[in-house]
């Protein structure tokens, strides 16, 4: 059953701690992304991939950092500098442009993270 | 600097009724634009997606217009069903390398009533 999944679905942390927010896919996807989602916002982009061991910022990675060691694996940390992390993350998968024209970004279910 | 302009941000639909969303972009270097659609703590789903060389795209009740020369983009979604009630979101790339760097519209809630 192929697809993404992000665990765990609801995570506390206290204010002051790193928290790192799981996503993996089956979908032997090159890109994958992780998103932030707060009310009224829509959907704001953190950090992107292209292809194994190599990431670009997005337009709000002030406070995260990420990894991309395994293409199936794209890890999101939420740092203590990261002013204000309660949200919604998403991570998403998506074919690149040198194996098709679709471009369909493929989401997983999500992590809420409040940070009390 | 917001690239992707939405509205409006709630709809209230009888059912039966078209649902018209509708958004509007800046940057002229954006070559497809998708919609999303997103149930209440679930990820988004794509409902349908344009490219900038046809100015329309239909399937099934979900159709989508575009305005290559206004820079606006609208999704209607005919015969709207209670089952239709959910968060859409506009979406528009541009190339980065070989990723699709997605920027989304603020989300508009639809509830369509019985």
């Amino acid at each position: 059953d192929g697809g993404i999944t992000q665990s765990p679905k609801y995570l506390f942390r206290k204010e002051g701690q790193n928290v790192t927010l799981s996503c993996e896919q089956n979908l032997n996807h090159d890109a994958m992304y992780w998103y932030r989602q707060d009310p009224g916002q829509g959907l704001r982009l953190i950090y992107y991939s292209q292809i194994v061991n190599d990431f670009q910022k997005g337009d709000i990675a002030e406070g995260y950092s990420v990894s991309r060691e395994k293409k199936e694996s794209f890890p999101l940390t939420v740092t203590s500098a990261q002013k204000n992390p309660t949200a919604f993350y998403l991570c998403a998968s998506s074919l690149t442009r040198d194996r098709g024209e679709n471009n369909e970004q493929f989401f997983g279910p999500g992590t809420r993270l409040t940070v009390l | 600097q917001q690239q992707v302009k939405q509205s409006p941000q709630s709809l209230i639909v009888q059912k039966g009724g078209i649902s018209i969303i509708n958004c509007a972009y800046e940057n002229t270097a954006f070559d497809y634009f998708p919609w999303y659609q997103q149930f209440p703590g679930k990820g988004p789903a794509l409902l349908i997606a344009i490219r900038p060389d046809v100015s329309e795209k239909k399937e099934g009740r979900f159709t989508i217009s575009f305005n290559k020369s206004a820079k606006q983009f609208s999704l209607h979604i005919m015969d709207s069903q209670p089952g239709d009630s959910a968060t859409y979101f506009c979406a528009a790339s541009s190339d980065y390398g070989t990723a699709s760097k997605l920027t989304f519209g603020t989300g508009t809630r639809l509830q369509v009533t019985l």
